[in-house]
């Protein structure tokens, strides 16, 4: 168990619609870390966050956001789904923000776009 | 641009053998990270090891070990008499130290499948 929470596990829904993905990293950690697994695409970065701020970002979608809220926890929204959205969606966290952190993730959100 | 390259997208042994996963990696700075997770049929990510681009000592844990050539800009992982519990996709990953204001985004690599059977 890395520590990292995300919730939920799974999440079925139809296109066009809008989902919230939620993660609590580690304690102590203020860095956030948004990643999407798929098949075609492997394993990308979309977004980091430090200790409530916008710091580096990826190949996130205009139809994607993030925030982390005072208490460091993040939510990542995905809206008008589409059916290439289907993904491992994971979250990761380290302590600080610099080149090098070690990232500890979660267990992933499951997403199906039907 | 930072990239990893995981050539072997799928490897099978027999439990007790030996295998080795390759992983190279393109990046322009001097300083950068190199890091391998685990990722078993339950799909979370499992980190396994960091290592710095000063620090080219190979590392041994248990079965497990990697070894780290600047030279030729690999970092491979062997694991040792594999078992069936070592079955899992492994990803290598690059992160630049590009300072602490920039960042910290892992490029990872396509990953190897490793099947290990009875």
């Amino acid at each position: 168990d890395s520590g990292v929470t995300q919730t939920p596990k799974h999440l079925i829904t139809a296109t066009g619609q809008r989902v919230t993905l939620r993660c609590s990293p580690r304690s102590g950690d203020l860095s956030v870390y948004w990643y999407q697994q798929s098949l075609d695409q492997g394993l990308q970065f979309l977004i980091q966050y430090y200790n409530g701020e916008e710091r580096a970002k990826g190949n996130i979608l205009e139809r994607f956001s993030a925030q982390q809220f005072p208490d460091l926890h993040s939510e990542l929204n995905l809206s008008s789904l589409e059916l290439g959205d289907s993904a491992l969606y994971f979250c990761a966290s380290s302590v600080d923000l610099g080149g090098g952190e070690t990232q500890y993730f979660g267990p992933g959100t499951r997403l199906l776009v039907l | 641009a930072q990239k990893v390259t995981q050539a072997q997208t799928e490897i099978s042994v027999v439990e007790k053998e030996d295998v080795t996963l390759d992983c190279v990696y393109e990046t322009r700075d001097t300083t950068y990270y190199l890091f391998w997770y685990k990722q078993p049929p339950s799909g979370e990510l499992v980190f396994l090891i960091r290592r710095n681009s000063f620090d080219e000592q190979n590392e041994i844990s248990g079965r497990y070990s990697w070894n780290f050539q600047k030279s030729t800009s690999s970092f491979n992982f062997t694991i040792t008499a594999s078992q069936v519990v070592d079955s899992a996709v492994y990803f290598c990953a690059l992160s630049e130290a590009v300072g602490n204001n920039a960042g910290n985004m892992l490029t990872f690599g396509g990953g190897t499948r490793l099947m290990v059977k009875p």
